[in-house]
């Protein structure tokens, strides 16, 4: 299975929206809405933003919602924080009963 | 609050076998509305899903790693384990439990543990 392709980086300044995409394929993301994104700052283990596409867990804030058209998936972050850089990671379920991640993406707040 | 907890060598010899253990506390490894997950991230690099079990004992493995992965579970012990044989520097990485609540919806993650593959 192949990774999820997701753009090396992207950056922001605060207060404004940004959008990291997570492309796939018909075996994984365009077949199952069950695409996950996570936050990872560095030396630490990842954190679950979205799941289900569009799902957000308990006491994650709403400035993070989930999308997807097609074979491609998106995260976006308004309001733009300091807190939100980091790295950022698509996940999906695939046609073989497996889990594949995206490459990930480095958010930097300027 | 669940909590998962990994364990294990940090340095293991090349063609060796790597075994980690993920312990789980204020949960139970025995629900019916999980699967058990292994992670791992080599340095400066991305995340691989490995392989998930659930408490019956059925797996799945990512099918880059399948010949060489085994995944098991403990109920007893409210753990479960990896063990990866015939590693290379290529394994060399942060090692993660995590819970799945099916689907890939990994929650919560273990600390990690950094394993090196070094003769």
């Amino acid at each position: 299975q192949s990774a999820l392709t997701q753009p090396a980086s992207v950056s922001g300044s605060p207060g404004q929206s940004i959008t990291i995409s997570c492309t796939g394929t018909s075996s994984d993301v365009g077949d199952y809405n069950y695409v996950s994104w996570y936050q990872q700052h560095p030396g630490k283990a990842p954190k679950l933003m979205i799941y289900d596409v569009s799902n957000r867990p308990s006491g994650v804030s709403n400035r993070f919602s989930g999308s997807k058209s097609g074979n491609t998936a998106s995260l976006t972050i308004s309001g733009l924080q300091a807190e939100d850089e980091a790295d950022y990671y698509c996940s999906s379920y695939t046609s073989s009963s497996t889990q594949v991640f995206g490459g990930g993406t480095k958010l930097t707040v300027l | 609050q669940v909590h998962l907890q990994e364990s294990g060598p940090g340095l293991v010899k090349p063609s060796e076998t790597l075994s980690l253990t993920c312990t789980v506390s204020g949960g139970s490894v025995s629900s019916g509305s999980y699967y058990w997950s292994w992670i791992r991230q080599p340095p400066g690099k991305g995340l691989e899903w490995i392989g998930y079990i659930y408490y019956s004992g059925d797996t799945n493995y990512n099918p880059s790693l399948k010949s060489r992965v085994t995944i098991s579970v403990d109920t007893s012990k409210n753990q479960f384990s990896l063990k990866l044989s015939f590693v290379t520097a290529a394994d060399t990485a942060v090692y993660y439990c995590a819970r799945d609540a099916f689907f890939g919806r990994f929650d919560p993650w273990g600390q990690g543990t950094l394993v090196t593959i070094s003769s």
